[in-house]
């Protein structure tokens, strides 16, 4: 089975522009999170989404937005880029069960805003 | 405001050496602890606990959880170089029912 792939794996933008990142969920999986990791720090939760709807979100302003596809796959947006948005950009995949929830992680976007 | 700790932030050992690496928490509506290796990018799934006293363990790894004081460790005997990185706890809970997870302890093993 595939596991969770996301793409770029590098990115340098520069404050005030927009970047989309792209996520490809495991095999047989129906729910996308993304996570938020600075240097340092543990994973932050931005959002999952669920059946194509957003069904959960962190503490993260609304310039964050996602989709996701009827393949299951994902994108995260991110509006007028901050330099305190710089970090790796986690997508993970699991298969929605009440009371689990291992997710799988893809390798990770890392963006560099100057 | 739901938090997960872990200590040591750092630990530097010798292969051979035996390490505990510790969590605790305190979340609403607690469902489970992950715990995962973080090695360069991806964090890969270790263990999943939602009982106290049980312990899980995957050759020299082990773990175990306390749902009255709050806690859980991590065991690695015999330790590698090939275990160095950086151990993520997580715990499922919370408004969201995500996952909320600990700084990580970055684990550095010598030769």
């Amino acid at each position: 089975e595939t596991g969770v792939t996301q793409s770029p794996t590098h990115l340098i933008k520069t404050r005030g522009q927009q970047v989309t990142l792209r996520c490809s969920s495991q095999s047989g999986h129906n729910t996308v999170s993304w996570y938020q990791q600075a240097l340092g720090q543990g994973p932050q939760f931005i959002f999952q989404y669920y059946r194509e709807e957003e069904n959960g979100r962190g503490n993260f302003p609304p310039r964050f937005s996602g989709l996701q596809f009827p393949n299951y796959s994902s994108e995260l947006n991110v509006n007028a880029l901050e330099l305190d948005d710089s970090a790796l950009y986690l997508c993970a995949s699991s298969r929605l069960l009440s009371g689990a929830n291992v997710l799988t992680f893809g390798a990770g976007s890392r963006l560099t805003v100057l | 405001e739901d938090k997960v700790v872990q200590s040591p932030l750092s630990l530097v050992v010798h292969e051979g050496d035996t390490v505990t690496l510790n969590c605790s928490y305190e979340v609403t509506n607690f469902r489970s602890l992950l715990w995962y290796k973080q090695e360069k990018k991806a964090p890969t799934f270790l263990f999943m606990l939602t009982s106290s006293g049980i312990e899980k363990k995957s050759g020299r790894l082990s773990s175990i959880l306390d749902k009255k004081e709050l806690f859980s460790i991590l065991n690695i005997t015999a330790t590698q170089t090939g275990d160095s990185a950086v151990y993520l706890c997580a715990v499922v809970g919370g408004s969201q029912g995500n996952l909320i997870f600990g700084k990580g302890t970055k684990l550095s093993v010598k030769p």
